[in-house]
């Protein structure tokens, strides 16, 4: 079983609609939590770092951990063409970079 | 400002044939890291360098060596290529080794091995 757990999709939704994408983990020593995004043939970039539990949001993205269920959750409000990529979940117990695990990716496509 | 530069963006190799990746960035940083990223796996970490002249092991460092004898530039070799090493990788630099600092990522090399 993988450590983290992402749905690979694709996920397709029209323009302006509320995306939910989630990743499960089963490490519960976990507590720094990141969202990366990867538009097609680029590398990624950060997107929202949150440290243990609770909501945390910017602009129209919302990142949301809960440690009790070991579920964490990026959600993009009025998504845009422009939000067409694919998003990648992070995490790792300690505040180290070389110790990050990523999720495998959910590629989402925001339709016009 | 080119931020984090990878040579070559393509290749195809035989079994048993050797290469060197080279990452180039201009932002100072003296933290770099080689990743690969394959279907369904994610992005799993090769080897890292926390400064000029230093290496370490990643989660999957086996068949891989690196090099970072100047600050800006940080070298990946495969020895001995096998379609196993089949994969995407990516470069990423980072001012500090904290996981909230941003690693900003190369454009990737995509890598074949027949």
């Amino acid at each position: 079983q993988k450590e983290v757990e992402q749905d690979p999709g694709p996920l397709s939704v029209p323009e302006g609609a509320i995306v939910s994408l989630n990743c499960t983990y089963s490490n519960s020593a976990f507590q720094y939590f990141m969202w990366y995004r990867q538009y097609s043939r680029k590398g990624p970039e950060l997107l929202m770092y949150t440290y243990s539990s609770g909501n945390k949001e910017d602009g129209r993205f919302t990142a949301q951990v809960d440690k009790s269920s070991k579920y964490i959750s990026l959600f993009i409000r009025d998504s845009q063409p422009s939000d067409s990529a694919t998003y990648l979940c992070a995490m790792t117990p300690y505040s180290s970079a070389s110790k990050i695990i990523f999720g495998s990716g959910t590629r989402l496509s925001i339709r016009p | 400002n080119a931020g984090v530069t990878q040579t070559p963006k393509f290749r195809v190799l035989k079994t048993g044939q050797s290469m060197t990746l080279l990452c180039a960035q201009d932002m100072n940083h003296e933290y770099m890291y080689w990743y690969r990223q394959d279907p369904g796996m994610g992005l799993r970490l090769i080897h890292y360098s926390v400064g000029e002249g230093t290496t370490a092991k990643g989660e999957v460092p086996d068949g891989y060596n690196v090099s970072r004898l100047k600050k800006q530039n940080f070298l990946l070799g495969l020895e001995s290529a096998a379609p196993s090493q089949t994969s995407v990788y990516f470069c990423a630099s980072s001012s500090d080794e904290v996981a909230e600092d941003t690693q900003y990522f190369g454009p990737g090399t995509r890598l074949t091995v027949l």
